[in-house]
Protein backbone atom coordinates (compact mmCIF):
# COMPACT_ATOMS: atom_id res chain seq x y z
CA UNK A 1 0.00 0.00 0.00
CA UNK A 2 1.34 3.62 -0.72
CA UNK A 3 1.87 5.49 2.21
CA UNK A 4 0.69 8.86 2.76
CA UNK A 5 2.08 11.08 4.78
CA UNK A 6 1.45 15.03 5.91
CA UNK A 7 2.45 17.51 7.69
CA UNK A 8 2.60 19.24 10.05
CA UNK A 9 -0.57 17.50 11.40
CA UNK A 10 -1.77 20.80 13.11
CA UNK A 11 -0.80 24.07 12.21
CA UNK A 12 -1.69 27.62 14.07
CA UNK A 13 -2.03 30.56 11.88
CA UNK A 14 -3.59 33.86 12.19
CA UNK A 15 -6.18 36.06 9.69
CA UNK A 16 -4.01 36.89 6.52
CA UNK A 17 -1.53 34.29 7.14
CA UNK A 18 0.03 32.33 4.13
CA UNK A 19 0.23 28.39 4.93
CA UNK A 20 1.99 25.83 3.23
CA UNK A 21 0.90 21.50 4.29
CA UNK A 22 2.86 19.16 2.70
CA UNK A 23 2.36 15.61 1.73
CA UNK A 24 4.74 12.64 0.72
CA UNK A 25 3.54 9.47 -0.98
CA UNK A 26 5.70 6.50 0.38
CA UNK A 27 6.54 5.82 -3.79
CA UNK A 28 6.30 7.77 -6.75
CA UNK A 29 2.18 8.19 -7.57
CA UNK A 30 2.93 10.76 -10.57
CA UNK A 31 0.59 13.61 -9.87
CA UNK A 32 -2.86 11.51 -8.88
CA UNK A 33 -3.23 13.51 -5.91
CA UNK A 34 -6.61 15.12 -4.54
CA UNK A 35 -6.55 18.13 -1.77
CA UNK A 36 -9.87 18.35 1.17
CA UNK A 37 -11.02 20.43 2.65
CA UNK A 38 -13.36 18.77 6.21
CA UNK A 39 -14.88 21.38 8.15
CA UNK A 40 -16.38 19.63 11.97
CA UNK A 41 -19.66 17.62 11.00
CA UNK A 42 -19.51 18.17 7.30
CA UNK A 43 -18.64 15.87 4.11
CA UNK A 44 -14.99 16.68 2.79
CA UNK A 45 -15.18 18.85 0.27
CA UNK A 46 -12.63 18.92 -2.92
CA UNK A 47 -10.47 21.83 -3.62
CA UNK A 48 -7.74 20.43 -5.94
CA UNK A 49 -7.11 17.56 -8.64
CA UNK A 50 -4.49 15.66 -10.34
CA UNK A 51 -2.20 17.50 -7.68
CA UNK A 52 -2.75 21.31 -9.26
CA UNK A 53 -5.92 21.42 -10.87
CA UNK A 54 -8.01 24.01 -8.85
CA UNK A 55 -11.88 22.65 -8.34
CA UNK A 56 -14.91 24.76 -10.01
CA UNK A 57 -15.87 27.52 -7.50
CA UNK A 58 -12.85 27.09 -5.23
CA UNK A 59 -11.02 30.33 -4.69
CA UNK A 60 -7.82 30.81 -6.52
CA UNK A 61 -5.80 31.42 -2.84
CA UNK A 62 -5.99 27.46 -2.66
CA UNK A 63 -2.62 26.03 -4.83
CA UNK A 64 -1.18 22.85 -5.23
CA UNK A 65 1.96 21.96 -6.49
CA UNK A 66 4.04 18.64 -6.97
CA UNK A 67 4.59 15.30 -8.43
CA UNK A 68 6.02 12.07 -7.83
CA UNK A 69 6.43 11.90 -3.59
CA UNK A 70 5.68 15.38 -2.74
CA UNK A 71 3.18 17.42 -2.89
CA UNK A 72 2.34 20.60 -1.46
CA UNK A 73 -1.67 22.94 -0.60
CA UNK A 74 -0.96 26.54 -0.10
CA UNK A 75 -3.41 28.60 1.47
CA UNK A 76 -3.00 32.10 1.22
CA UNK A 77 -4.26 35.08 2.91
CA UNK A 78 -6.46 32.63 5.48
CA UNK A 79 -9.97 34.07 6.18
CA UNK A 80 -11.81 32.55 9.55
CA UNK A 81 -13.89 30.15 6.52
CA UNK A 82 -10.40 28.34 5.52
CA UNK A 83 -9.54 27.00 9.33
CA UNK A 84 -10.87 23.03 9.15
CA UNK A 85 -9.17 20.05 8.20
CA UNK A 86 -7.15 19.49 4.92
CA UNK A 87 -6.63 16.05 3.66
CA UNK A 88 -4.57 14.47 0.65
CA UNK A 89 -5.41 11.51 -1.26
CA UNK A 90 -3.77 9.02 -3.42
CA UNK A 91 -5.48 7.38 -6.33
CA UNK A 92 -2.49 5.88 -8.24
CA UNK A 93 -3.14 2.57 -6.81
CA UNK A 94 -5.10 0.36 -4.70
CA UNK A 95 -6.03 0.73 -2.12
CA UNK A 96 -6.47 4.76 -1.87
CA UNK A 97 -4.81 6.29 0.74
CA UNK A 98 -5.31 9.22 2.13
CA UNK A 99 -3.00 11.18 4.59
CA UNK A 100 -3.60 11.47 8.05
CA UNK A 101 -4.95 15.08 7.80
CA UNK A 102 -3.99 18.66 9.38
CA UNK A 103 -5.59 20.41 11.08
CA UNK A 104 -5.51 24.29 10.86
CA UNK A 105 -6.56 25.92 13.62
CA UNK A 106 -6.45 30.02 14.70
CA UNK B 1 -25.82 20.22 -8.98
CA UNK B 2 -24.84 16.49 -7.39
CA UNK B 3 -26.17 15.11 -5.24
CA UNK B 4 -25.64 11.90 -3.16
CA UNK B 5 -28.11 11.08 0.08
CA UNK B 6 -26.99 7.79 1.76
CA UNK B 7 -29.26 6.14 4.37
CA UNK B 8 -29.18 2.77 5.78
CA UNK B 9 -26.62 3.22 8.51
CA UNK B 10 -28.02 2.51 12.08
CA UNK B 11 -26.61 0.29 15.57
CA UNK B 12 -26.30 -3.54 15.31
CA UNK B 13 -24.22 -5.92 17.06
CA UNK B 14 -20.47 -7.28 16.07
CA UNK B 15 -21.20 -10.19 13.60
CA UNK B 16 -24.23 -8.84 12.45
CA UNK B 17 -25.37 -6.76 8.55
CA UNK B 18 -25.92 -3.75 7.31
CA UNK B 19 -26.75 -2.76 3.88
CA UNK B 20 -26.07 0.94 3.17
CA UNK B 21 -27.69 3.18 -0.29
CA UNK B 22 -26.60 6.26 -1.54
CA UNK B 23 -29.53 7.88 -4.07
CA UNK B 24 -27.69 9.56 -6.68
CA UNK B 25 -28.75 12.50 -9.06
CA UNK B 26 -27.54 16.01 -10.92
CA UNK B 27 -25.14 13.62 -13.07
CA UNK B 28 -24.99 11.12 -15.04
CA UNK B 29 -24.81 8.00 -12.88
CA UNK B 30 -24.06 5.47 -15.51
CA UNK B 31 -20.70 7.00 -16.71
CA UNK B 32 -18.82 7.25 -13.79
CA UNK B 33 -16.82 5.39 -11.02
CA UNK B 34 -18.26 5.58 -7.15
CA UNK B 35 -17.04 5.19 -4.44
CA UNK B 36 -17.61 4.55 -0.42
CA UNK B 37 -15.11 6.47 2.07
CA UNK B 38 -15.54 6.30 5.94
CA UNK B 39 -14.40 8.10 8.76
CA UNK B 40 -14.39 6.87 12.45
CA UNK B 41 -15.25 9.48 15.50
CA UNK B 42 -12.71 11.57 15.67
CA UNK B 43 -10.32 9.51 13.02
CA UNK B 44 -9.39 10.33 9.66
CA UNK B 45 -10.54 9.18 6.14
CA UNK B 46 -10.67 6.34 5.60
CA UNK B 47 -11.04 4.58 1.09
CA UNK B 48 -13.65 1.60 1.54
CA UNK B 49 -14.61 0.05 -2.23
CA UNK B 50 -15.01 1.80 -5.30
CA UNK B 51 -17.15 0.11 -8.31
CA UNK B 52 -16.57 0.53 -12.19
CA UNK B 53 -19.78 2.38 -14.24
CA UNK B 54 -20.78 -1.05 -15.52
CA UNK B 55 -19.60 -2.94 -12.14
CA UNK B 56 -17.37 -4.59 -13.81
CA UNK B 57 -15.00 -4.20 -11.50
CA UNK B 58 -14.74 -3.48 -7.64
CA UNK B 59 -12.23 -2.59 -5.50
CA UNK B 60 -11.89 -3.20 -1.39
CA UNK B 61 -9.70 -2.34 1.47
CA UNK B 62 -7.61 -5.38 2.71
CA UNK B 63 -9.78 -4.98 6.26
CA UNK B 64 -13.42 -5.11 4.47
CA UNK B 65 -12.20 -7.66 1.72
CA UNK B 66 -14.50 -10.85 2.08
CA UNK B 67 -16.64 -8.86 4.09
CA UNK B 68 -18.73 -6.02 2.70
CA UNK B 69 -19.64 -6.03 -0.99
CA UNK B 70 -20.24 -2.88 -3.05
CA UNK B 71 -22.62 -2.69 -6.05
CA UNK B 72 -24.77 -0.30 -8.22
CA UNK B 73 -28.14 -0.51 -10.07
CA UNK B 74 -27.61 2.11 -12.98
CA UNK B 75 -31.34 2.07 -13.71
CA UNK B 76 -31.67 3.55 -10.19
CA UNK B 77 -29.18 5.62 -9.83
CA UNK B 78 -28.28 3.26 -6.63
CA UNK B 79 -24.78 2.69 -4.99
CA UNK B 80 -24.75 0.20 -2.28
CA UNK B 81 -22.88 -1.23 0.38
CA UNK B 82 -23.57 -4.87 1.79
CA UNK B 83 -21.82 -5.24 4.87
CA UNK B 84 -21.96 -8.57 6.54
CA UNK B 85 -19.53 -9.44 9.59
CA UNK B 86 -19.52 -6.29 11.65
CA UNK B 87 -16.94 -5.43 13.74
CA UNK B 88 -16.52 -2.59 16.34
CA UNK B 89 -13.47 -1.31 14.12
CA UNK B 90 -16.46 -1.03 11.29
CA UNK B 91 -17.91 2.25 13.46
CA UNK B 92 -17.69 5.31 11.35
CA UNK B 93 -19.69 7.71 9.17
CA UNK B 94 -19.78 5.90 5.85
CA UNK B 95 -19.86 8.76 2.50
CA UNK B 96 -20.65 8.07 -0.56
CA UNK B 97 -19.20 9.79 -3.56
CA UNK B 98 -18.64 10.21 -6.92
CA UNK B 99 -15.09 10.08 -8.45
CA UNK B 100 -14.08 10.98 -5.10
CA UNK B 101 -14.64 14.31 -5.97
CA UNK B 102 -18.80 15.01 -4.73
CA UNK B 103 -19.83 13.19 -1.98
CA UNK B 104 -23.17 12.90 0.61
CA UNK B 105 -22.82 13.41 3.70
CA UNK B 106 -22.94 10.51 5.08
CA UNK B 107 -24.77 7.88 7.20
CA UNK B 108 -23.45 6.38 10.11
CA UNK B 109 -22.61 3.03 11.20
CA UNK B 110 -22.40 1.85 14.98
CA UNK B 111 -21.21 -1.54 15.99
CA UNK B 112 -21.77 -2.31 19.94
CA UNK B 113 -19.89 -5.60 21.00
Amino acid sequence: DIQMTQSPSSLSASVGDRVTITCRASQGIRNDLNWFQQKPGKAPKALISAASSLQSGVPSKFSGSGSGTEFTLTISNLQTEDFATYYCLQYNSYPRTFGQGTKLEI
Amino acid sequence: EVQLLESGGGLVQRGESLRLSCAASGFSFRSHWMDWVRQAPGKGLEWVANIKEDGSEKNYVDSVKGRFTISRDNARNLLYLQMNSLRAEDTALYFCSRVLMDWGQGTPVTVSS
